[in-house]
């Protein structure tokens, strides 16, 4: 079965801070995709990165920077010089990739950086 | 491009009443649609999925007569919640899956619709 823990509900740092949060997935799939999307308050889903199981390289996108390591199953995300404008709650998903092809998301991590 | 318009973003509804949500894919023909739905906190909870043509694949423990999915076309899907109850009250997401010519296979998300049922 497919899943993706986000074991970190709430994280909270004060602005300028790096902060990582955590995903950790299981899938009996060789081929799969991972992906991580933001949820600021308004509600809408945005987009952040995806990375398929053949690409180990990280991934970085101005302050953002994606560790994927598929010896521990793990997705990480960090944001580097937090600023408060990054206050959202951060999903991590992962694509099945039989049947329709949906996403299972984790839990979500509520970040909060505060001035 | 590759954008899913989704209406009404709010909507306040009486108990026992139903309500129709759109989504419609702007630029793009989507043969699969997932709609969700996320309580206070959670996380997305996957509804159902739609296909294009034929019916909808629920979720287990998602009751298909209450809520009901049209995917007449392969530019909108409707979710419909039938006689709406307060335990209803949600936000609900729709998001379309993307071929391989568009954004690598990716999913483009609705921007969501908070349904309250007083």
């Amino acid at each position: 079965a497919q899943k993706v823990t986000q074991a970190q509900t709430e994280i909270s740092v004060v602005e300028k801070e790096d902060v990582t949060l955590d995903c950790v997935y299981e899938t009996r799939d060789t081929t799969y995709y991972l992906f991580w999307y933001k949820q600021p308050p308004s509600g809408e889903l945005v987009f952040l990165i995806r990375r398929n199981s053949f690409d180990e390289q990280n991934e970085i996108s101005g302050r953002y920077s994606w560790n994927f390591q598929k010896s521990t199953s793990s997705f990480n995300f960090t944001i580097t010089a937090s600023q408060v404008v990054d206050s959202a709650v951060y999903f991590c998903a992962l694509r099945v990739i039989q049947g329709a092809q949906k996403l299972v998301f984790g839990q979500g991590t509520r970040l909060t950086i505060n001035p | 491009g590759a954008v899913v318009s989704q209406h009404p973003s709010r909507v306040i509804c009486k108990s026992g009443t139903s309500v129709k949500i759109e989504c419609r894919s702007l630029d793009f023909q989507a043969t699969t649609m997932f709609w969700y739905r996320q309580f206070p906190k959670q996380s997305l909870m996957l509804m159902a999925t739609s296909n294009e043509g034929s019916k909808a694949t629920y979720e287990q423990g998602v009751e298909k007569d209450k809520f009901l999915i049209n995917h007449a076309s392969l530019t909108l899907s409707t979710l419909t919640v039938t006689s709406a109850h307060p335990e209803d009250s949600s936000f609900y997401i729709c998001s379309a899956r993307l071929g391989a010519l568009q954004l690598n296979y990716g999913y483009t998300f609705g921007s969501g619709t908070r349904l309250t049922v007083v």
